[in-house]
C-alpha cells in the first residue's frame, strides 16, 4: 500500500495563480481531510469529507475548496493563492470520523510558497 | 469552540534528562490520540487512550488520560537524540479531530 500520497511536495506561487494540491490514498478510507501547518499554530483543520460527494468546511477554510468524486481522492484548491497561503499543507485519511476514534494517517506533505 | 491546549510549547533537554508534555481539552473526551512529527516529516500516529486513568508504555515513553479524560500527558524517560520532534495531541470534536498546538522537544548530545 502506498498509504496517502500527496502531490506535488514543494511548489512556489505567484499571488493570485491557482494551483491544486491532490491527495490520494489506497486504503479504502471513508474520512479525508487536509490540515495546514504554520509556525506556533499547530495543525489546522481546513476542509474535510466523511465519503463520496459530502464535504464540509474546518477551522481555516477561505481561500481554498475541495470536492470528494471518488473514495480515493480529495483535492484541495487554492482559488487565487495569497502570501498568507505560505504554509505546509498535510492531507490526512482515517476508517472513520474523528470521534470514533480512529487513527488518522498523514501524507508526507507539500510545501507551498506564495510570493 | 473546543479547545485542545499542549504545554510546553518548546523544550530542550539534554541526552538522558526526562522530558514530559500536557495536554488539556476545555471538554470531556472520549478519546485522546498522541503523535510525533520528526523535523521535515508528518505527524505519525503513537498511541490512542480510551479509558479514565489508563496508562500505556510504549518503551521509554509513557502515556496516561486523566480521570476526568479531560488531560493527558506524555512522559519520555531518559531521552534519546531519535525523540527529537513534535508531539502532538488530538481528541475528537465534532466530526473532526482537534490537535493542540505541539511540543517541539530538542535533544543535545
Amino acid at each position: 500500500n502506498a498509504g496517502v500520497t500527496q502531490t506535488p511536495k514543494f511548489q512556489v506561487l505567484k499571488t493570485g495563480q491557482s494551483m491544486t494540491l491532490q491527495c490520494a490514498q489506497d486504503m479504502n478510507h471513508e474520512y479525508m481531510s487536509w490540515y495546514r501547518q504554520d509556525p506556533g499554530m499547530g495543525l489546522r483543520l481546513i476542509h474535510y469529507s466523511v465519503g463520496a460527494g459530502i464535504t464540509d468546511q474546518g477551522e481555516v477554510p477561505n481561500g481554498y475548496n475541495v470536492s470528494r468524486s471518488t473514495t480515493e481522492d480529495f483535492p484541495l484548491r487554492l482559488l487565487s493563492a495569497a502570501p498568507s497561503q505560505t504554509s505546509v499543507y498535510f492531507c490526512a485519511s482515517s476508517y472513520g470520523i474523528g470521534l470514533s476514534g480512529n487513527t488518522i494517517y498523514f501524507g508526507e506533505g507539500s510545501w507551498l510558497t506564495v510570493v | 469552540g473546543q479547545q485542545v491546549m499542549q504545554i510546553p510549547q518548546y523544550q530542550h533537554v539534554q541526552e538522558g534528562e526526562d522530558f514530559t508534555t500536557y495536554c488539556n481539552s476545555s471538554t470531556t473526551l472520549s478519546n485522546i490520540q498522541w503523535y510525533k512529527q520528526r523535523p521535515g516529516g508528518h505527524p505519525v500516529f503513537l498511541i490512542q487512550l480510551v479509558k479514565s486513568g489508563e496508562v500505556k508504555k510504549q518503551k521509554r515513553l509513557t502515556f496516561q488520560f486523566g480521570e476526568a479524560k479531560k488531560n493527558s500527558s506524555l512522559h519520555i524517560t531518559a531521552t534519546q537524540t531519535t525523540d527529537v520532534g513534535t508531539y502532538f495531541c488530538a481528541g475528537p470534536g465534532g466530526t473532526a479531530l482537534i490537535f493542540g498546538k505541539g511540543t517541539t522537544l530538542s535533544v543535545s548530545s
